[in-house]
């Protein structure tokens, strides 16, 4: 089981410009969650997708969408992009029928600097 | 959300047990208290979780206090491989699954 995937590892983007990032859960999870690291703080929740559907969303603009696929897999896009959303950008799966009990598995994140 | 508060730094020798507090005096009744780790340059990685019972898993122990308005997190004989940022986590029993990070404590270990 390969875990949960995340590409591109690292990427450079320009003020202004749009992004997309990857994400491949773990093997059996269907639910989705990505988060926003800047450096030196804790993962900051973006939004959550279950069933291709949009379940709950963090204290982000609207210029961060999501999508989730049939497969599970999801895709974090940022548009009009601001120095400030250079972070990581982490990806985490999980069973939904699990609960608040249950674990997010986390993969290793992609680096993201916008100039 | 539910806060939790945690010293910004620990350090501890290894082979030595290692004692994390987090206070949440604000917690629930149903809110679940889960810990996390993130290494250097890795993503975050579960570490246990418990309701109100002490819970013990094959990486730590989690001691609950009885009021439930803190905990601590026990790594019983620390290796270098245990130095990373521990976040407490409180997670509430309804609604959606997300996790709320504050800023962790960043435990040191010293050889």
């Amino acid at each position: 089981d390969a875990g949960v995937t995340q590409s591109p590892t690292h990427l450079i983007k320009t003020r202004g410009q749009q992004v997309t990032l990857r994400c491949s859960p773990k093997s059996g999870h269907d639910t989705v969650s990505w988060y926003q690291q800047a450096l030196g703080q804790g993962p900051q929740f973006i939004f959550q997708y279950y069933e291709e559907e949009e379940r709950q969303r963090g204290n982000f603009p609207d210029r961060f969408s999501g999508h989730q696929f049939p497969n599970y897999s999801s895709e974090l896009n940022v548009n009009a992009l601001l120095l400030g959303d250079s972070a990581l950008y982490l990806c985490a799966s999980s069973l939904l029928a699990g609960g608040p009990s249950n674990e997010q598995f986390f993969g290793p994140g992609t680096r993201l600097t916008v100039l | 959300d539910a806060k939790t508060t945690q010293p910004n730094s620990m350090e501890s020798n290894e082979e030595e047990p290692v004692h994390l507090p987090c206070n949440h005096s604000t917690i629930s009744g149903t809110d679940y208290i889960h810990w996390y780790r993130q290494l250097p340059s890795q993503g975050p990685e579960y570490v246990i979780h418990g309701l109100t019972s002490n819970v013990n898993n094959r990486m730590a122990s989690l001691a609950i206090a009885e009021d439930r308005k803190s905990s601590t997190l026990i790594l019983h004989r620390a290796t270098l491989r245990d130095a990373a940022v521990y976040y407490c986590i409180l997670r509430a029993a309804q609604g959606a699954q997300k996790l709320v990070f504050g800023q962790g404590t960043r435990l040191t270990i010293n050889p």
